[in-house]
């Protein structure tokens, strides 16, 4: 059973847009939810995170957005660079047990930046 | 800081043989968790080592374990090998707690890509 579903599987935004990746999740438990950028040959790298007591968080050109009582929450990334094309994954994580419940990661995003 | 390293990079085996590969976390990081990447199932936990115990495992058959060593670096083994075993496997290490909270950002390195014929 997939615990974390994520959408679009692919997209294909241009140069200076908005690149909107969505999940949700099933699990109650989960309270902590990392996006992860991985590119080709290379391992999963985070992006960015947030715990469910806040509803947005931002890091330079990533926001993460956190709907609690909708149980999902979205990557945006602005002004898209063509660097920023690779494929990108969702995941949660419940912390209760002190994280040793390891990532449910969402199936992935192969996002592309056309310049 | 050196990031995670896993070794070897590549390998090729065929059915039922048995291989192990080895993940070196980052210095100071004493939790190390190991996941399978195919392209059908993507990302799936396997197993998470903390202070040289098992601490949780994902949904995998007895033919996947792991250990720890005392410096925190550790190992997979994936006994009598399958076709379906052929994945990218990762290693993520993370601190566990600092001062008292958990840390919970992982880092992956760069994985071991398997190919079972």
């Amino acid at each position: 059973q997939q615990q974390v579903k994520q959408s679009p599987q692919s997209l294909i935004v241009q140069k200076g847009g908005i690149s909107i990746i969505n999940c949700a999740y099933e699990n109650t438990a989960f309270d902590y939810f990392p996006w992860y950028q991985q590119f080709p040959g290379k391992g999963p790298a985070l992006l960015i995170a947030i715990r469910p007591d806040v509803s947005e968080k931002k890091e330079g050109r990533f926001t993460i957005s956190f709907n609690k009582s909708a149980k999902q929450f979205s990557l945006h990334i602005m002004d898209s660079q063509p660097g920023d094309s690779a494929t990108y994954f969702c995941a949660a994580t419940g912390l209760l047990g002190g994280g040793a419940d390891g990532l449910t990661f969402g199936k992935g995003t192969h996002l592309i930046i056309q310049p | 800081k050196a990031g995670v390293t896993q070794t070897p990079r590549y390998l090729i085996k065929t059915r039922g043989q048995q291989v192990t590969l080895s993940c070196s976390p980052i210095s100071g990081h004493r939790s190390v968790s190991w996941y399978q990447q195919t392209p059908g199932q993507g990302l799936q936990f396997l197993f998470e080592y903390f202070s040289e115990t098992q601490r949780n495992k994902g949904n995998f058959p007895g033919r996947f374990s792991g250990r720890q060593f005392s410096n925190s670096r550790s190992e997979m083994n994936v006994s009598t090998l399958e076709l379906g075993d052929s994945a990218l496997y990762l290693c993520a290490s993370r601190i566990g707690r600092l001062a008292g909270a958990i840390q919970e950002t992982q880092y992956f390195g760069p994985g071991t890509r398997l190919l079972v014929l």
